[in-house]
């Protein structure tokens, strides 16, 4: 009974591809983030649906774009790989009002 | 700018032993504090939390303490297990200004080592 999840878990490509991460959430919320953590640990937002509306786009290249198709997913599709993306992302969801953030296990993206 | 200031970086207690983290923020829109705890291969997963009405709040072994006029929280991890070792991330969370959803801001992490 997985809460959020995503997929791939690994995900190894050479620079200069194009590669998606899917996330699903089975709580009944209505927002959704995508974080980024580098290799010191730092988590920092990228983005946040609330019902599949941009809500928190922070300073990301155009190379990111989110898709919500409805309020239960949130893929992240990334253009172009750099050696740079190379990080775990994690998808996470909460209600609208707040309260515990979800986190997903992370998906690990290596660009070579 | 980093708008959740954590420390220490890593921290090695003996069994036992209290663990002390640390952290500090600069914006007071801030109305809720979580820490976090992640394990290695793992998301980070809620601990503990705590409101600004409140200057303490505790958890089993886990305790929050909260400074609103220094702008400052802390946790403390009373009788440190082994177990307990992980990355442990303070937070801060504020209404996004667009609407009624919040946005939550993490410290940079501090990894806590228990030796046995």
């Amino acid at each position: 009974d997985t809460a959020v999840s995503q997929t791939p878990k690994y995900l190894v490509t050479q620079m200069g591809n194009d590669k998606s991460i899917k996330c699903e959430q089975n709580l009944g919320h209505d927002t959704m983030y995508w974080y980024k953590q580098d290799s010191k640990k730092f988590l920092k937002i990228m983005f946040s649906y609330n019902n599949k509306e941009l809500i928190i786009n922070e300073t990301v290249p155009n190379r990111f774009s989110p898709k919500s198709p409805d309020k239960a997913h949130l893929n992240l599709h990334i253009n172009s790989l750099e050696l740079g993306d190379s990080a775990v992302y994690f998808c996470a969801s909460r209600t609208t009002v707040g309260g515990e953030l979800f986190f997903g296990e992370g998906s690990r993206l290596t660009v070579l | 700018q980093q708008q959740v200031k954590q420390s220490p970086q890593s921290l090695i207690v003996q069994k036992g032993g209290i663990s002390i983290i640390n952290c500090a923020y600069e914006n007071t829109a801030f109305d809720y504090f979580p820490w976090y705890q992640q394990f290695p291969g793992k998301g980070p997963a809620l601990l503990i939390a705590i409101r600004p009405d409140v200057s303490e709040k505790k958890e089993g072994r886990f305790t929050i303490s909260f400074n609103k006029s220094a702008k400052q929280f802390s946790l403390h991890i009373m009788d440190s297990q082994p177990g307990d070792s992980a990355t442990y991330f303070c937070a801060a969370s504020k209404q996004v200004s667009s609407g009624s959803a919040r946005q939550l801001t993490f410290g940079s992490g501090t990894q806590l080592t228990v030796l046995p």
